[in-house]
């Protein structure tokens, strides 16, 4: 079945530093894929997203490129702030209703 | 402003109890999703609904049931069946078709503790 893989958290980094969240998947057809972040307490919100081979999502300064031919969907970020620090998923969707297949999560701590 | 509320945010109860979690949106959106979260386990999918008056078995059903009479609401009952309901609970809805991806748009959570 489809699935999701992230590495594992927390990740902790210095204001400024750059960050990479390593995210790959294995699912049948085509999927969508997804960067959602959730902020403590709270649910999550859709960061970014991609619908097919070889798109860039990005927002709030961060990227991902769904590269087919490695099944991966990599988090990044240039210089990481404060406000940053929080639980992020990467998800697939394969089926045209809308069912989401989450990774565990990383947890990204960012110090001053 | 358009959104999904889930209340209440913390919910105690004694094992052996039933709960209900509620879930309304004026999103206008056809679809609705429960999701239980869990440390280091993501988010797994309890039930959905596409259309009212009809919901379907996500990946973790037993121990919970939905109801879905009206468009804008979709609680969630925790029954006493559920082995280990302690958890926080994701409510989410979306549009169906029109585009190849169907984005989900989530709840603030509803966290509950049963002792």
């Amino acid at each position: 079945g489809d699935s999701v893989t992230q590495m594992e958290g927390p990740v902790t980094l210095s204001e400024e530093a750059f960050l990479t969240i390593n995210c790959t998947y294995t699912a049948t057809g085509y999927p969508s894929l997804f960067w959602y972040v959730q902020y403590p307490g709270e649910g999550l919100q859709l960061l970014l997203k991609a619908t097919k081979a070889d798109d860039k999502g990005s927002n709030k300064g961060f990227e991902a490129t769904y590269r087919k031919e490695t099944t991966s969907f990599h988090l990044e970020k240039g210089s990481v702030q404060v406000s940053d620090s929080a639980v992020y998923f990467c998800a697939l969707q394969t089926d045209s209703w809308g069912k989401l297949q989450f990774g565990a999560g990383t947890q990204v701590v960012v110090t001053p | 402003d358009g959104g999904i509320t889930q209340s209440p945010k913390y919910l105690f109860r004694k094992e052996g109890q039933n709960v209900t979690l509620s879930c309304e949106q004026n999103l206008n959106h056809d679809a609705m999703y429960w999701y239980r979260q869990d440390p280091g386990q993501g988010l797994r999918l309890i039930y959905y609904s596409q259309i009212v008056n009809d919901f379907q078995k996500g990946d973790i059903a037993e121990g919970y049931s939905v109801s879905r009479e009206k468009k804008e609401s979709f609680p969630l009952t925790v029954t006493s069946a559920q082995k280990n309901p302690t958890a926080f609970y994701l409510c989410a809805s979306s549009i169906i078709g029109g585009r190849s991806y169907n984005e989900q748009f989530f709840g603030p959570g509803t966290r509950l503790t049963v002792l």
